[in-house]
């Protein structure tokens, strides 16, 4: 299973774009990147999933380079409610694997 | 669509009793669901996967013993922590394995269940 290493935490205010890296050098052909967000006492929630290049959903953005080691999930203007553990994990098979996260704040 | 529930979502017990958590898959089939264990402040922690039918599999670790688990349909897998302890607070999270036809391997998960054993 593919590790991952995110920052613990960040801090970001209201309205700015944060974008939260993720390394897995030793990701797999078959891989798939999947970010997860998780509020305190609730389950982990998708926000988007991707192989490589550029994927875009309605609430976020996941950058990936053509080597595949690391990925980048782009979440633009945030709010306060954004405040959450976004989590990476490498999928290549039914067992996710959750690192420890990045802790994001949103201060107003 | 693909909405997983989980009953209870808090609950409070003596030391020595056994608590049952159930995970419902609510829209649609799952054939393993998964069952995670998460501490304060630390990351989700997988304990065991649950195939319907069949006998779960544990993560190194966990007693199967202690925390038993099945899976008598596709849509319900239920996890029962015997004789628990204080030790055995925590937060229960369960998933289930599904297909929506775009994503490759999506999980997607209860909204989990306080266990407080005093």
């Amino acid at each position: 299973l593919a590790k991952t290493t995110q920052p613990i935490s960040m801090d970001s205010y209201e309205g700015q774009e944060v974008n939260i890296t993720c390394s897995h050098n030793n990701i797999a052909t078959n891989d798939y990147i999947t970010w997860y967000q998780q509020f305190p006492s609730q389950g982990p929630r998708f926000i988007i999933q991707g192989y490589k290049t550029k994927v875009t959903n309605e609430v976020a953005s996941l950058f990936i380079p053509a080597d595949r080691k690391s990925s980048t999930l782009s979440l633009p203007r945030v709010s306060l409610s954004d405040t959450a553990v976004y989590y990476c994990l490498v999928v290549g098979g039914q067992n996710f694997v959750f690192g420890p996260g990045t802790r994001l704040s949103v201060l107003p | 669509g693909a909405v997983v529930s989980q009953h209870p979502s808090w609950v409070i017990c003596k030391s020595g009793t056994s608590v049952k958590i159930e995970c419902r898959s609510l829209d649609f089939q799952a054939t393993t669901m998964f069952w995670y264990r998460q501490f304060p402040k630390q990351s989700l922690m997988l304990m065991a996967t649950s195939n319907e039918g069949s006998k779960a599999t544990y993560e190194q670790g966990v007693e199967k013993d202690k925390f038993l688990i099945n899976h008598a349909s596709l849509t319900l897998s239920t996890l029962t922590v015997t004789s628990a302890h204080p030790e055995d607070s925590s937060f229960y999270i369960c998933s289930a394995d599904g297909d929506r036809g775009t994503t490759y391997n999506e999980q997607f998960f209860g909204p989990g269940t306080r266990l407080t054993v005093l």
